[in-house]
């Protein structure tokens, strides 16, 4: 079974630094693109960063270029998204998912999501 | 940045009735589109991609088409588990890509 956990979501202040971390199991992780997406009840669903499966080719929004940074360990199967200098717009529940290859393309399973707070 | 507008935001419909929901892009993605379903509290969950593939699992009541900038989601006969939000995004070329705004789907 295909499962993606998030963690590392919380409360930080404004121009502060927060890691998430999603652990996957039940496929080969190095197998499959992976991405971060986030969602806020005014602007829905939003493409965060992803990653090939290679590992290098890494894709960023505009809105988080130079701010955040997607890394992964193959040898614990966690993606992470370091995120910096955050800004309220920031604030959304934050959703792990794999894509159906071995490219960003679209997304055929979910993680639960993790909430991010950037308090002002 | 391809833009990726749904009709309407919110439509109502009898249970056992049927629905057409709609996508539009600000250009030209071929097929490359993906449908997606959410409920309250849940992560989204795939419904279609290449316009017209039904995800693995997912019942014939639902199809996709269009190409270009034009696509829809069809759901028959609905149930009361479809009662949902509906998402497009488009996959078109490299990233970052693009979701519409949804579609509230609701029981009339």
């Amino acid at each position: 079974e295909v499962r993606l956990v998030e963690s590392g979501g919380g409360l930080v202040h404004r121009g502060g630094s927060l890691r998430l971390s999603c652990t996957a199991s039940g496929f080969s992780f190095s197998s499959y693109a992976l991405a971060w997406v986030r969602q806020t009840p005014g602007k829905g669903l939003e493409f965060v960063a992803g990653m090939n499966s290679n590992g290098r080719t890494t894709f960023y929004a505009e809105s988080v270029k130079g701010r955040f940074t997607l890394s992964r360990d193959t040898s614990t199967n966690t993606l992470y998204l370091q995120m910096g200098s955050l800004r309220t717009e920031d604030m959304a529940v934050y959703y792990c998912a794999r894509d159906r290859g071995r490219a960003v393309t679209f997304f055929d399973y979910w993680g639960q999501g993790t909430l991010v707070i950037v308090s002002s | 940045e391809i833009v990726m507008t749904q009709f309407p935001a919110t439509l109502s419909v009898s249970p056992g009735e049927g629905a057409t929901l709609s996508c539009r892009a600000s250009q030209s993605i071929t097929t490359n589109v993906a449908w997606y379903q959410q409920k309250p509290g849940q992560a989204p969950r795939l419904l279609i991609y290449g316009a017209s593939t039904r995800a693995p699992g997912l019942p014939a009541r639902f199809s996709g088409s269009g190409s270009g900038t034009e696509f829809t989601l069809t759901i028959s006969s609905l149930q009361s588990d479809d009662f949902a939000v509906y998402y497009c995004q488009q996959y078109h070329n490299l990233p970052p890509y693009t979701f519409g705004q949804g579609t509230k789907l609701e029981i009339k």
